[in-house]
C-alpha cells in the first residue's frame, strides 16, 4: 500500500499571504489528523477529521482550518500568515479509531517557511 | 492520557543493542504504550504498542514492566540509521471526544547511534 502522502513537500510564502496544504491518507483509511512542529513547541496536534467532519481541534487560532472530502483526501488552510506559522506540518491517517487499535501513520510533511 | 518521563538525550554503539527507557507511573488499566521515531525532518513513523505483555515485531521489542509503571524499548542491533528522536506515548486506543485523533507527543530521546 502507498503510505500517506503531502503536498506540496516545501513551500515559500510572506507575511499576509495564505496557504493550502494537501494530504492523502493511506488507502482505507478515514481519519485523518494534522500536526504542526516547530523547534520550540515540538509537535502538537492542529485537528483530526472523519467522514468530512471534525471531530477533535487543538488549541490554534481560527486562521488554521481543514476540511476532509469524501475520499478522505485532507486539506489544511492557514489564513494571514505569520513569521511564527513557519513549521513543519504533518498529516497522519488511521483507520476508524472506534474499529480498533489507534495507529497513526504519518506523512513526510510540508515545510513552510513564512519571510 | 498518562504522562511519560524519557531522558533526553542516549549513545549507542552500532551492532550493540539500544535500551530505550520510558517511565508512565499513572498509566490506567485501559492505556496502551505507542512508540514512535522521528528521523531528522521526516514524519514519526510507528514501531510499536503494548498493553502488558512484552511484544516483539521485525523493528523492535517492547518491554511493559508488570507493574506497567515503565516500559522498555529495545533495538537489538542498532545501526547508524535508527539515530533518530524517539517518543513514548501513552494512551487509550479508541478514546473519542478530545482524544479523537490526537497523539501527545512529549520530547522523546535522542538516540545517537555511533560507528
Amino acid at each position: 500500500k502507498a503510505g500517506v502522502t503531502q503536498t506540496p513537500r516545501y513551500l515559500i510564502k510572506t507575511r499576509g499571504q495564505q496557504v493550502t496544504l494537501s494530504c492523502s491518507p493511506i488507502s482505507g483509511h478515514r481519519s485523518v489528523s494534522w500536526y504542526q512542529q516547530t523547534p520550540g513547541q515540538g509537535l502538537q496536534f492542529l485537528f483530526e477529521y472523519f467522514s468530512e467532519t471534525q471531530r477533535n481541534k487543538g488549541n490554534f487560532p481560527g486562521r488554521f482550518s481543514g476540511r476532509q472530502f469524501s475520499n478522505s483526501r485532507s486539506e489544511m488552510n492557514v489564513s494571514t500568515l505569520e513569521l511564527g506559522d513557519s513549521a513543519l506540518y504533518l498529516c497522519a491517517s488511521s483507520l476508524d479509531p472506534s474499529g480498533g487499535l489507534v495507529v497513526q501513520f504519518f506523512g513526510p510533511g510540508t515545510r513552510l517557511t513564512v519571510l | 492520557d498518562a504522562k511519560t518521563t524519557q531522558p533526553p538525550s542516549m549513545d549507542c554503539a552500532e551492532g550493540r543493542a539500544a535500551n530505550l527507557p520510558c517511565n508512565h507511573s499513572t498509566i490506567s488499566g485501559n492505556e496502551y504504550v505507542y512508540w514512535y521515531r522521528q528521523i531528522h525532518s521526516q514524519g514519526p513513523q510507528y514501531i510499536i504498542h503494548g498493553l502488558k505483555n512484552n511484544e516483539t515485531n521485525e523493528m523492535a521489542s517492547l518491554i511493559i514492566t508488570e507493574d506497567r509503571k515503565s516500559s522498555t524499548l529495545i533495538l537489538p542491533h542498532a545501526t547508524l540509521r535508527d539515530t533518530a528522536v524517539y517518543y513514548c506515548i501513552v494512551r487509550v486506543p479508541n478514546a473519542g471526544g478530545t482524544s479523537y485523533g490526537k497523539l501527545t507527543f512529549g520530547q522523546g530521546t535522542i538516540l545517537t547511534v555511533h560507528p
